[in-house]
């Protein structure tokens, strides 16, 4: 138990389909990220949320859509999505976002949801 | 252009022996680096760090080794064991990324096979 859940596990939908991706941490952290990993690429930072209020967006396409209505669940919004945006898609979280420089935060992770798309 | 390279993307080590993973970084902003393993079909965990101010940091079985001039930094195990089989990701934060957790880069990660 990592302390971070999230469903579904795998998901495969076609591209004009509307599912959502969920993600719950039993924590009593601050701040949840979305991240995603292609194959053979690192892994990528797509939102951060503070409290609730989303502080990073890393030019990711519309066709995903964030939402964190409190600080224990963060969703991902999927809709009319592309083959290539098939990938493992992680939830992660952490005591807080930013807390000074001196600060080493650490990220815990969920499990992942296995995206196709096609 | 990727800033944290692990340029192995496997490694076979036999059980008993030394694993080293090495990680690579362009970016001289770095100040914290951390190594994560993942288990397929798990999130990455958190393994071992190490600051800027260092050079070496140990935890039982695992070290880390950071050298600043030639930025480079590697991951000891020893002795290794069946269960370190898994993927090796090196993450590197930049010194006025606000210390949060979201100025983490990654490398692509190595996978890392224990061989009985």
């Amino acid at each position: 138990e990592t302390g971070v859940t999230q469903t579904p596990r795998h998901l495969v939908m076609g591209m004009t389909n509307k599912k959502s991706l969920k993600c719950e941490q039993h924590l009593g952290h601050n701040a949840m990220y979305w991240y995603k990993q292609s194959a053979k690429k690192p892994l990528e930072l797509m939102f951060v949320y503070s409290l609730e209020e989303r502080v990073e967006n890393n030019s990711v396409p519309s066709r995903f859509s964030p939402e964190c209505p409190n600080s224990s669940h963060l969703f991902l919004h999927l809709h009319t999505l592309q083959p290539e945006d098939s990938a493992l898609y992680l939830c992660a979280s952490s005591q807080e976002w930013r807390t000074g420089t001196l600060s080493n935060e650490k990220l815990f992770f969920g499990s992942g949801t296995q995206l196709s798309v096609l | 252009d990727q800033q944290v390279k692990q340029n192995s993307p496997s490694l076979s080590v036999q059980e008993g022996r030394i694993s080293i993973l090495n990680c690579d970084y362009t970016n001289s902003m770095f100040d914290y680096f951390l190594w994560y393993k993942k288990y397929p079909a798990e999130g990455p965990t958190f393994l071992i760090s190490i600051s800027s101010i260092k050079d070496k940091n140990e935890d039982g079985r695992f070290t880390v080794f950071l050298n600043k001039s030639a930025k480079h930094l590697s991951l000891h195990i020893v002795p290794s064991q069946p269960g370190d089989s898994a993927v090796y990701f090196c993450a590197a934060r930049g010194r006025y990324s606000g210390g949060g957790a979201d100025g983490l880069t990654f490398g692509k990660g190595t996978h890392l096979i224990i061989q009985p």
